[in-house]
């Protein structure tokens, strides 16, 4: 089956850092990967959509000079947090599909990020 | 951005009772997609099952069930004899061109 892996699952930095996530997608070519936020008890708010090789789409509200995003190639995407602050601590996860409208998003295990 | 609302905050049953989740949406496609998303403690998501806008034809998978109706724009999903490790958030996903926005979950805890 369609395997994505997130990297690492956990990680605390503190203010002012900068914080890389990596989310690849190891038996299939992910054409559009989708980066979630999810907050304690909450939905998955939708973050931004990457396609290969051009710019992300972000979501209203959300900062793309504090969240940017690269997907530079078929199964790897990176969402690197910048001068993060501590109320950008949360579970952020990453999916990816094929490209087909119908194909269902295969989901990385999550990174929870906290920020001292 | 679609609208889907899962009036169901939380659910707690004992095992082996039966639970419905229900799943409203707004969409103004004429097209679209239907998905049904786990999401155990641990974390990670799980697919459940996906059904498109044209087949409204239910369908029964083991102790699972999914009732859709376009009518309504609704899509609710049963789980028959509960267990305990059904216990999960549970997330209705509709979906349509490249845009993929989730409910807001149901908190489903059953009991032994």
């Amino acid at each position: 089956g369609a395997v994505v892996s997130q990297h690492p699952s956990r990680v605390i930095c503190k203010s002012g850092t900068s914080v890389k996530i990596e989310c690849r997608s190891l038996d299939f070519q992910a054409t559009t990967m989708f980066w979630y936020r999810q907050f304690p008890k909450k939905s998955l708010m939708l973050m931004a959509t990457s396609n290969e090789g051009s710019k992300a789409t972000y979501e209203q509200g959300v900062e793309k000079d504090k969240f940017l995003i690269n997907h530079a190639s078929l199964t790897l995407s990176t969402l690197t947090v910048t001068s993060a602050h501590p109320e950008d601590s949360s579970f952020y996860i990453c999916s990816a599909r094929t490209g087909a409208q119908n194909s269902p998003l295969h989901f990385g295990n999550g990174t929870r990020l906290t920020v001292t | 951005a679609q609208k889907v609302t899962q009036a169901q905050t939380e659910i707690s049953v004992v095992e082996k009772e039966d639970v419905t989740l229900d799943c409203v949406y707004e969409t103004r496609d004429t097209t679209y997609y239907l998905f049904w998303y786990k999401q155990p403690p641990s974390g990670e998501l799980v697919f459940l099952i996906r059904r498109n806008s044209f087949d409204e034809q239910n369908e029964i998978s083991g102790r699972y069930s999914w009732n859709f109706q376009k009518s309504t724009s609704s899509f609710n999903f049963t789980i028959t004899a509960s267990q305990v490790v059904d216990s999960a958030v549970y997330f209705c996903a509709p979906n349509t061109g490249n845009q993929f926005y989730f409910g807001t979950g149901t908190s489903l805890t059953v009991i032994p």
